[in-house]
């Protein structure tokens, strides 16, 4: 089956650095790559649509300039956190799909920390 | 721009209880409807999902989900809970050109032994 790879599962960063996260699909060619935000038990956020060789699309009210999202290959998607406050601390998630009738496939998620 | 509603927020129900989750959907054109499940701890993982033909749709698990398109609902329901049914259950809809896929707020159920 299809699967998508997330790394890393767990990150520590310090306030005011840069935190990448990737997202591979393994076994299939993703055209579309969605980045998701966990709190706590609340529900999955969605922040921004990526496709391959374009400019992601961003969900209202989620800061582009912070969250750099990058797909610059079908198997292939990197969130970039900015300049990470504690407040973006949180549990993110991808998701790749190759076309609609495809449904949908999710990493494991990286839990982020800023200290 | 599509968006979900879960109405049960938390649901506690005894083993051997039946259990009927409610999803409602806003959307004018086609859907595709999905229900997932987080186990504690643990990462997302799809329950069933619906695409076209038979509203009545089942998954893993035991569950199984009636696509009402008249009542934009797609209910998730199971006949007899198991205790590992305790989890975190959350609809979700995608549809439009951009394919995104948006989560409902989820629904918290507890089994008890």
């Amino acid at each position: 089956g299809a699967v998508v790879s997330q790394h890393p599962s767990r990150v520590i960063c310090k306030s005011g650095t840069s935190v990448k996260i990737e997202c591979r699909s393994l076994d299939f060619q993703a055209t579309t790559m969605f980045w998701y935000r966990q709190f706590p038990k609340q529900s999955l956020m969605l922040m921004a649509t990526s496709n391959e060789g374009s400019k992601a699309t961003y969900e209202q009210g989620v800061e582009k300039d912070k969250f750099l999202i990058n797909h610059a290959s079908l198997t292939l998607s990197t969130l970039t956190v900015t300049s990470a406050h504690p407040e973006d601390s949180s549990f993110y998630i991808c998701s790749a799909s190759l076309n609609r009738d495809y449904g949908y496939t999710f990493g494991s998620g990286t839990r982020l920390t800023v200290v | 721009a599509q968006s979900v509603s879960q109405h049960n927020h938390h649901v506690i129900l005894s083993e051997a209880a039946s259990l009927e989750l409610g999803c409602n959907y806003s959307y004018g054109g086609t859907v595709n409807l999905f229900w997932y499940v987080q186990y504690p701890g643990q990462h997302l993982q799809l329950l069933l999902k619906y695409f076209s033909g038979d509203p009545l749709v089942k998954g893993i698990k035991g569950f199984e989900a009636e696509f009402i398109k008249s009542k934009f609902s797609f209910n998730l329901r199971k006949p007899s809970v198991q205790w590992s049914d305790t989890a975190e259950y959350f609809c979700a809809v995608s549809g439009g050109a951009t394919n995104k896929l948006i989560f409902g707020t989820g629904t918290l159920l507890a089994v008890q032994p």
